[in-house]
């Protein structure tokens, strides 16, 4: 069974830009999660998918993020512009089925802004 | 949000058996407990996940008193492989995702 796969593993691009990250998630599974870990900072929620809606949203920092999951499938998590503070670790995860934690991550992209 | 305090770092040697405990003190009635161990430049793994009393998968046990106010992690002879660090989450599932935020963790070093 594949994992959660999580594309680009890295990237770099400069403040103002614009980066995409998608996640694939376990094939079925759906609820997809996004979280991330900025500098010296805990691992922090974003948002919870279940399949293409939007369940919880409130960890998602301000507007400048949008995330998309067309179709439950993939979903893609969007920055645009990127601003310095927005790097860090971001993470994936899916699982299936209600009552259990997040249980399937990705290895998390990791971007830096200039 | 149900905060949680783990120690900071734990040393064993190989073979050992590991007790990581977790404080929860304001867990709340429709809570769950749930661990996770993550290596360096990879996602976190999920370990287990209880309500109360002991439950046990082929990694490892928890343990939760009645009071579910702390939980342990039980890690049956360790190898250097299970040098990691070790979150304990309390929230309740679905509509809780925010709540699992992962605090600092506990870092467990296995030593030869």
């Amino acid at each position: 069974e594949a994992g959660v796969t999580q594309f680009p593993s890295h990237s770099v691009i400069e403040k103002g830009q614009t980066v995409t990250l998608r996640c694939d998630p376990i094939s079925g599974h759906d609820n997809l999660y996004w979280y991330r870990r900025v500098m010296g900072k805990e691992i922090k929620f974003l948002l919870h998918f279940v399949k293409e809606s939007k369940q919880d949203e409130s960890g998602m920092p301000n507007n400048r993020f949008l995330a998309e999951r067309t179709g439950g499938t993939y979903s893609t998590l969007k920055v645009q512009p990127a601003e310095l503070e927005d790097s860090g670790v971001y993470f994936c995860a899916s699982s299936q089925g209600v009552g259990m934690a997040p249980q399937h991550f990705g290895d998390g992209t990791r971007l830096s802004i200039l | 949000l149900a905060k949680t305090t783990q120690p900071i770092s734990m040393d064993s040697y190989e073979g050992q058996e590991v007790n990581i405990t977790c404080s929860h003190n304001n867990i709340a009635t429709n809570d769950y407990i749930t661990w996770y161990q993550q290596f360096p430049s990879q996602g976190p793994r999920f370990i287990i996940q209880g309500y109360k009393t002991k439950v046990t998968n082929e990694v490892a046990s928890l343990f939760i008193p009645a009071d579910r106010k702390s939980s342990t992690l039980s890690l049956p002879r360790v190898s250097l492989s299970d040098t990691a660090v070790y979150y304990c989450l309390v929230g309740a599932y679905p509509g809780s995702a925010r709540q699992l935020t992962f605090g600092s963790g506990t870092q467990l070093t296995v030593l030869p």
